[in-house]
């Protein structure tokens, strides 16, 4: 089925380990997007590409980089874990970033770590 | 700066029961707003959108809202809601243009209880 896949759907990692989530889309969309969901905090926005070849920060950037791979991919990396960053982690992706038909998201990663 | 607040986060609700789930937005320009399910475990996906024009929007699942520009609302309704319907509501406001990304809200938590 066309869509956004993230893999993996579950991670466990220790304070200081690294990590990479993947992400890809099959809509030839040319922008994406990573978010985290909290509980009562909603979605924030962490990083985006509006274009292949850009990125840019979000709300919540801090201790997070990206990698647009291509058009299709785009990656999250947190280089050293820290128990704040156990969350939900969601990527999508849309025409452009205000795109009148919205977002298309994946089904998520859930981080924990200890 | 566009903003948006939803004001429950918790709707508890008995099935067959009526309910409506509020969203206010703040914004100096013309908006999108978009309201998203989330069901456990799940991604978000789009429920209905207002673009322009008629300000009652209808969506998936008999879900429907109305865009009030004087009182910046765009209320969630269902007239008979179901067990299935039990999820997680977002609120999405965008100025429109397309270059713009949505802010969305905390979220509020439909319960619907048999």
């Amino acid at each position: 089925n066309a869509g956004v896949t993230q893999t993996p759907k579950f991670q466990v990692l220790k304070t200081g380990q690294s990590m990479t989530l993947q992400c890809a889309q099959d809509m030839n969309h040319n922008s994406m997007y990573w978010y985290r969901q909290d509980p009562g905090m909603g979605l924030r926005l962490i990083y985006y590409s509006a274009s292949e070849g850009t990125t840019d920060k979000g709300e919540v950037p801090n201790g997070y980089n990206v990698s647009r791979l291509n058009k299709r991919e785009f990656s999250l990396r947190l280089e050293s874990a820290a128990p704040s960053q156990t969350s939900v982690y969601f990527c999508a992706s849309s025409e452009a970033p205000g795109w009148p038909d919205g977002y298309t998201f994946g089904s998520g990663t859930r981080l924990t770590v200890v | 700066a566009q903003s948006v607040t939803q004001l429950d986060s918790q709707v508890p609700v008995f099935e067959e029961a009526p309910v409506e789930l509020r969203c206010n937005y703040s914004s100096s320009v013309s908006v999108y707003l978009f309201w998203y399910v989330q069901y456990p475990n799940q991604g978000l996906q789009l429920l209905l959108k207002y673009l322009s024009g008629s300000t009652l929007v209808k969506g998936i699942n008999g879900f429907e809202a109305e865009f009030n520009k004087s009182q910046t609302s765009f209320h969630l309704r269902k007239p008979s809601v179901h067990i299935s319907d039990t999820a997680e509501y977002f609120c999405a406001v965008c100025e429109s243009g397309g270059s713009y990304i949505p802010t969305f809200g905390r979220g509020t938590s439909l319960i619907v209880h048999p």
